[in-house]
């Protein structure tokens, strides 16, 4: 069935530092992307998304890109902020049929000032 | 207010005991979710609904049931909580559509703890 697999976390970046967050996904189909944010206390929310191969998803300072070519989706941002300390998850939906979400485990986030 | 409220928020019940955790949307969507989050294991499907008479079991149902009352309400019931069902659990709707259409938009969570 799909997977998504993230890298291994916690990660730990002081302020103003690159934040790259590794996603690869395996998939039947041509699946829709995502990377949702979870803060302390909070549900989830979209950080931002992709719908097909070579889109750019972009929001708040993050980017991601659709890669078909290598199945991954990786998180970045230019230069973290403390407000960015998260919860992030990688997700794939179907394009097809039920289209649910399938995540991967999360990647723990802190930013230290 | 928010779009989508579960509640309780928390919860601390005994083995054995039947429990039922409640989800409610304003946003009109069709689609209703539950998932469970345990550490390191992401989020994973338990149950979803595509409208009122419409129930599919997702990755984890066994020792969960749901029932969609109304379009706007989606309850989640384990019918005799034991303590590996202590998780984090999160409610979530969209509407049908392809690619980003289908974003999922999440509940706040309830916190589980089955001592």
């Amino acid at each position: 069935g799909d997977s998504v697999t993230q890298m291994e976390g916690p990660v730990t970046l002081s302020e103003e530092a690159f934040l790259t967050i590794n996603c690869t996904y395996t998939a039947t189909g041509y699946p829709s992307l995502f990377w949702y944010v979870q803060y302390p206390g909070e549900g989830l929310q979209l950080l931002l998304k992709a719908t097909k191969a070579d889109d750019k998803g972009s929001n708040k300072g993050f980017e991601a890109t659709y890669r078909k070519e290598t199945t991954s989706f990786h998180l970045e941002k230019g230069s973290v902020q403390v407000s960015d300390s998260a919860v992030y998850f990688c997700a794939l939906s179907d394009i097809q049929g039920a289209q649910k979400l399938v995540f991967g485990q999360g990647t723990r986030l802190t930013i230290n000032p | 207010d928010a779009d989508v409220t579960q509640t309780p928020r928390n919860r601390i019940t005994k083995t054995g005991k039947r429990i039922m955790l409640e989800c409610s949307q304003t946003k009109g969507h069709d689609r209703m979710y539950w998932y469970r989050q345990d550490p390191g294991l992401g989020l994973r499907l338990i149950y979803y609904s595509f409208d009122v008479k419409d129930i599919n079991k997702g990755e984890i149902s066994d020792g969960y049931s749901v029932s969609r009352q109304a379009q706007a309400k989606f309850s989640l019931s384990l019918e005799s909580a034991i303590p590996n069902q202590t998780a984090l659990y999160f409610c979530a709707t969209s509407e049908p559509g392809q690619g980003a259409r289908n974003e999922q938009f999440f509940g706040p969570g309830t916190r589980l703890t089955v001592l």
